[in-house]
């Protein structure tokens, strides 16, 4: 079992691109959170997904940023024509019920130029 | 592989108690070791160590990094029931992180 898979590690998106970011939950997990970085070292939450359904998107920007969880592969967190302030790491984490038990993946950089 | 191991996976203890949480570590390039207490949805951040040997204190917790056994340490005197969480240590390499998979600590009144 190969953990939470997050790829790709680094991703460099020129402004007004798209950016992808996936993440392969733990196998037997069915629950995936989305966490950007703040620069001072905290998590900020951004969503929460089931299989097929968003939980909670509380701390997911209004604009530009959507998430997925589909039946079948990653989650998906997708952000539309990215901005110089879309630069972070973006980490998910799985766990198998809401109670807990998360497994953080190692993050996305993501890099706006 | 890089890697980052927990331990107790779980505790329990008495309002009061005093309980040391553990944290090893076996990454390249090692930049800093990170605490988070995560309750509901977002971790909250407690400390970052970058030095051996230095300890850090925040009101009843404290956290100290050995370097050269590559761990760290916890500690939570007069624990209340407010401290009951999951504690997740990280360790930053570079622009990567590593999360450990966390302690339950659960505390009972």
């Amino acid at each position: 079992n190969a953990g939470v898979m997050q790829n790709p590690r680094h991703l460099v998106r020129r402004r007004g691109q798209e950016a992808r970011l996936r993440c392969s939950p733990m196998k037997g997990h069915s629950h995936v959170y989305w966490y950007r970085q703040l620069p001072e070292e905290g998590l900020k939450f951004m969503v929460y997904l089931q299989k097929e359904n968003i939980i909670d998107e509380s701390g997911m920007p209004k604009e530009r940023f959507s998430a997925e969880f589909p039946k079948e592969g990653p989650s998906i967190l997708r952000i539309q024509q990215v901005v110089r302030g879309d630069s972070a790491a973006y980490f998910c984490a799985s766990s198998p019920g809401e109670a807990g038990g998360y497994t953080f993946g190692s993050g996305t950089r993501l890099t706006v130029v | 592989e890089d890697k980052v191991v927990q331990s107790p996976l779980s505790l329990v203890v008495h309002e009061g108690d005093t309980v040391t949480l553990n944290c090893s570590y076996e990454v390249t390039n090692f930049r800093s070791l990170l605490w988070y207490k995560q309750e509901k949805k977002a971790p909250t951040f407690l400390f970052m160590l970058t030095s051996s040997g230095i300890e850090k204190k925040s009101g009843r917790l404290s956290s100290i990094l050995d370097k050269k056994e590559l761990s760290s340490i916890l500690n939570i005197t007069a624990t209340q029931t407010g401290d009951s969480a999951i504690y997740l240590c990280a360790a930053r390499t570079g622009n990567q992180f590593y999360f450990g998979t966390g302690t339950s600590l659960t505390v009972i009144p």
